[in-house]
Protein backbone atom coordinates (compact mmCIF):
# COMPACT_ATOMS: atom_id res chain seq x y z
CA UNK A 1 0.00 0.00 0.00
CA UNK A 2 1.66 2.88 -1.30
CA UNK A 3 -0.79 5.52 -0.11
CA UNK A 4 -2.19 8.57 -2.42
CA UNK A 5 0.79 10.83 -4.13
CA UNK A 6 0.41 13.82 -5.70
CA UNK A 7 2.25 15.43 -8.00
CA UNK A 8 3.86 18.82 -7.33
CA UNK A 9 4.44 19.06 -3.96
CA UNK A 10 5.18 22.35 -4.19
CA UNK A 11 3.86 24.46 -7.40
CA UNK A 12 4.69 28.22 -7.94
CA UNK A 13 3.18 29.83 -11.12
CA UNK A 14 2.19 33.19 -12.39
CA UNK A 15 -1.47 35.11 -12.05
CA UNK A 16 -3.42 33.99 -15.55
CA UNK A 17 -1.25 31.19 -15.73
CA UNK A 18 -2.45 27.36 -16.23
CA UNK A 19 -1.14 24.82 -13.91
CA UNK A 20 -2.20 20.90 -13.29
CA UNK A 21 -2.14 19.12 -10.35
CA UNK A 22 -1.50 15.18 -10.05
CA UNK A 23 -3.26 12.38 -7.73
CA UNK A 24 -2.98 8.97 -7.48
CA UNK A 25 -5.25 7.14 -5.12
CA UNK A 26 -4.78 3.87 -3.23
CA UNK A 27 -4.96 1.18 -6.19
CA UNK A 28 -7.94 -0.56 -5.54
CA UNK A 29 -10.15 2.40 -4.38
CA UNK A 30 -12.80 3.25 -6.34
CA UNK A 31 -13.88 7.02 -5.26
CA UNK A 32 -11.67 9.75 -5.68
CA UNK A 33 -11.68 13.89 -3.59
CA UNK A 34 -10.52 16.85 -3.91
CA UNK A 35 -9.89 19.64 -1.20
CA UNK A 36 -8.65 22.52 -1.22
CA UNK A 37 -6.91 24.00 2.26
CA UNK A 38 -6.01 27.30 2.65
CA UNK A 39 -3.70 29.18 5.24
CA UNK A 40 -5.62 28.76 8.92
CA UNK A 41 -8.43 27.24 7.34
CA UNK A 42 -9.74 23.56 7.60
CA UNK A 43 -9.89 21.77 4.20
CA UNK A 44 -13.09 22.54 2.43
CA UNK A 45 -14.52 19.59 -0.69
CA UNK A 46 -14.21 20.61 -4.39
CA UNK A 47 -15.56 17.80 -5.84
CA UNK A 48 -15.20 14.07 -6.04
CA UNK A 49 -15.43 11.00 -8.38
CA UNK A 50 -16.65 7.48 -7.95
CA UNK A 51 -14.46 5.54 -10.34
CA UNK A 52 -14.57 7.87 -13.90
CA UNK A 53 -17.78 9.72 -13.25
CA UNK A 54 -17.13 13.06 -11.16
CA UNK A 55 -20.74 13.15 -8.88
CA UNK A 56 -20.31 16.36 -7.20
CA UNK A 57 -19.14 19.64 -7.16
CA UNK A 58 -19.01 21.97 -4.82
CA UNK A 59 -20.09 25.64 -5.30
CA UNK A 60 -16.18 26.63 -4.67
CA UNK A 61 -15.13 25.17 -8.11
CA UNK A 62 -15.74 27.74 -10.60
CA UNK A 63 -15.46 27.35 -14.17
CA UNK A 64 -11.92 28.10 -14.53
CA UNK A 65 -11.38 24.47 -12.73
CA UNK A 66 -11.65 21.40 -14.43
CA UNK A 67 -11.19 17.70 -12.68
CA UNK A 68 -10.97 14.71 -14.72
CA UNK A 69 -10.72 10.88 -13.94
CA UNK A 70 -10.65 9.51 -17.77
CA UNK A 71 -10.11 5.77 -16.39
CA UNK A 72 -10.87 5.58 -13.44
CA UNK A 73 -7.18 5.52 -11.65
CA UNK A 74 -5.49 8.73 -11.51
CA UNK A 75 -7.44 11.92 -11.61
CA UNK A 76 -5.86 15.35 -12.31
CA UNK A 77 -7.36 18.77 -11.19
CA UNK A 78 -6.50 21.78 -14.18
CA UNK A 79 -6.96 25.19 -12.92
CA UNK A 80 -7.00 27.79 -15.89
CA UNK A 81 -5.85 31.67 -15.87
CA UNK A 82 -4.94 31.54 -11.96
CA UNK A 83 -5.56 34.18 -9.80
CA UNK A 84 -3.81 34.65 -6.24
CA UNK A 85 -7.01 33.85 -4.58
CA UNK A 86 -6.07 30.07 -6.03
CA UNK A 87 -3.27 30.07 -3.53
CA UNK A 88 -3.80 27.57 -1.36
CA UNK A 89 -2.95 23.77 -0.45
CA UNK A 90 -5.23 21.30 -2.80
CA UNK A 91 -5.33 17.76 -1.29
CA UNK A 92 -6.63 14.69 -2.99
CA UNK A 93 -7.89 11.48 -1.06
CA UNK A 94 -8.81 8.44 -1.79
CA UNK A 95 -11.55 5.63 -0.52
CA UNK A 96 -13.00 2.21 -1.37
CA UNK A 97 -16.78 1.98 -1.56
CA UNK A 98 -18.50 -1.05 -1.30
CA UNK A 99 -22.60 -1.54 -1.77
CA UNK A 100 -25.13 1.36 -1.07
CA UNK A 101 -24.14 2.09 2.58
CA UNK A 102 -21.44 4.35 2.82
CA UNK A 103 -19.20 4.56 5.54
CA UNK A 104 -15.68 4.06 4.10
CA UNK A 105 -12.91 5.94 5.36
CA UNK A 106 -10.76 8.36 3.72
CA UNK A 107 -7.19 8.68 2.92
CA UNK A 108 -5.43 11.71 2.10
CA UNK A 109 -2.26 12.47 -0.20
CA UNK A 110 0.55 15.25 1.55
CA UNK A 111 -1.08 17.44 -0.84
CA UNK A 112 0.15 20.13 -3.56
CA UNK A 113 0.99 23.64 -2.63
CA UNK A 114 0.23 26.02 -5.15
CA UNK A 115 1.53 29.70 -4.60
CA UNK A 116 0.23 32.39 -7.29
CA UNK A 117 2.33 35.36 -7.47
CA UNK B 1 -25.19 25.45 6.67
CA UNK B 2 -22.80 23.17 8.52
CA UNK B 3 -19.56 24.28 10.23
CA UNK B 4 -17.00 22.87 12.88
CA UNK B 5 -15.82 25.85 15.49
CA UNK B 6 -12.56 24.23 17.39
CA UNK B 7 -10.68 25.28 19.99
CA UNK B 8 -7.72 28.07 18.62
CA UNK B 9 -4.56 26.80 19.23
CA UNK B 10 -1.81 26.73 19.23
CA UNK B 11 -1.48 24.53 22.37
CA UNK B 12 1.91 23.76 24.00
CA UNK B 13 1.78 21.16 26.96
CA UNK B 14 4.42 18.88 28.75
CA UNK B 15 4.57 15.77 28.02
CA UNK B 16 2.19 13.76 30.46
CA UNK B 17 0.13 16.39 30.35
CA UNK B 18 -3.54 15.86 29.64
CA UNK B 19 -5.18 17.30 26.82
CA UNK B 20 -8.50 18.81 25.91
CA UNK B 21 -9.55 20.09 22.02
CA UNK B 22 -13.06 21.58 22.38
CA UNK B 23 -14.81 21.29 19.14
CA UNK B 24 -18.58 22.25 18.70
CA UNK B 25 -20.69 22.00 15.55
CA UNK B 26 -23.89 23.64 13.78
CA UNK B 27 -25.39 20.66 11.49
CA UNK B 28 -28.96 19.58 10.00
CA UNK B 29 -29.87 16.28 10.83
CA UNK B 30 -27.48 13.67 12.69
CA UNK B 31 -24.41 14.31 11.76
CA UNK B 32 -21.47 11.52 11.61
CA UNK B 33 -18.51 13.23 13.71
CA UNK B 34 -14.82 12.89 13.03
CA UNK B 35 -11.01 13.83 14.11
CA UNK B 36 -8.45 13.65 11.87
CA UNK B 37 -4.63 14.47 12.83
CA UNK B 38 -1.92 16.21 10.40
CA UNK B 39 1.42 14.92 11.48
CA UNK B 40 4.29 17.25 10.16
CA UNK B 41 4.88 16.94 6.27
CA UNK B 42 2.33 14.18 5.74
CA UNK B 43 -1.68 13.74 4.67
CA UNK B 44 -4.78 13.71 6.73
CA UNK B 45 -5.24 11.16 8.87
CA UNK B 46 -8.47 9.77 10.62
CA UNK B 47 -7.95 9.43 14.02
CA UNK B 48 -11.69 8.68 15.37
CA UNK B 49 -14.78 9.02 14.44
CA UNK B 50 -18.51 8.59 16.16
CA UNK B 51 -21.41 8.36 14.02
CA UNK B 52 -24.70 8.19 16.34
CA UNK B 53 -25.57 10.20 19.74
CA UNK B 54 -23.43 8.95 23.06
CA UNK B 55 -20.78 6.97 20.73
CA UNK B 56 -17.41 7.30 21.56
CA UNK B 57 -14.98 7.51 19.80
CA UNK B 58 -11.45 5.91 20.49
CA UNK B 59 -7.95 5.70 18.83
CA UNK B 60 -3.97 5.56 20.32
CA UNK B 61 -5.37 6.99 23.58
CA UNK B 62 -7.64 9.86 22.22
CA UNK B 63 -11.33 9.36 23.14
CA UNK B 64 -13.95 11.99 21.84
CA UNK B 65 -17.83 11.29 22.88
CA UNK B 66 -20.90 12.93 20.46
CA UNK B 67 -22.58 14.79 22.67
CA UNK B 68 -25.94 16.16 20.55
CA UNK B 69 -27.24 18.50 23.33
CA UNK B 70 -24.53 20.41 23.34
CA UNK B 71 -23.36 19.43 20.24
CA UNK B 72 -19.98 18.88 20.75
CA UNK B 73 -17.13 16.59 20.42
CA UNK B 74 -14.12 17.18 22.62
CA UNK B 75 -10.57 15.31 22.03
CA UNK B 76 -9.35 13.83 24.89
CA UNK B 77 -6.06 12.16 25.94
CA UNK B 78 -5.18 11.37 29.57
CA UNK B 79 -0.97 11.74 28.73
CA UNK B 80 0.54 12.97 25.81
CA UNK B 81 3.67 11.83 23.95
CA UNK B 82 6.23 14.19 22.21
CA UNK B 83 4.87 12.42 19.14
CA UNK B 84 1.23 13.66 19.61
CA UNK B 85 2.87 16.75 18.09
CA UNK B 86 0.35 17.59 14.83
CA UNK B 87 -2.31 19.57 13.79
CA UNK B 88 -5.94 18.17 14.92
CA UNK B 89 -9.14 19.01 12.71
CA UNK B 90 -12.38 18.36 13.66
CA UNK B 91 -15.15 17.37 11.34
CA UNK B 92 -18.36 16.50 10.72
CA UNK B 93 -20.11 15.12 7.64
CA UNK B 94 -24.14 15.17 7.18
CA UNK B 95 -25.07 13.34 4.39
CA UNK B 96 -24.75 9.77 5.37
CA UNK B 97 -21.53 9.63 3.62
CA UNK B 98 -18.09 10.20 5.02
CA UNK B 99 -16.78 11.85 1.52
CA UNK B 100 -18.04 15.38 1.94
CA UNK B 101 -16.34 16.74 5.03
CA UNK B 102 -16.59 20.03 6.62
CA UNK B 103 -13.25 20.87 8.85
CA UNK B 104 -13.17 23.24 11.85
CA UNK B 105 -9.80 25.45 11.29
CA UNK B 106 -7.30 23.01 12.83
CA UNK B 107 -5.55 23.17 16.46
CA UNK B 108 -1.95 22.82 16.16
CA UNK B 109 -0.41 20.86 19.62
CA UNK B 110 3.11 20.91 20.34
CA UNK B 111 4.13 18.54 23.31
CA UNK B 112 7.45 19.26 24.72
CA UNK B 113 9.47 16.80 26.41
Amino acid sequence: DTGVSQDPRHKITKRGQNVTFRCDPISEHNRLYWYRQTLGQGPEFLTYFQNEAQLEKSRLLSDRFSAERPKGSFSTLEIQRTEQGDSAMYLCASSLTQGVRTNEKLFFGSGTQLSVL
Amino acid sequence: GNSVTQMEGPVTLSEEAFLTINCTYTATGYPSLFWYVQYPGEGLQLLLKATKADDKGSNKGFEATYRKETTSFHLEKGSVQVSDSAVYFCALSDNGSNYKLTFGKGTLLTVNP
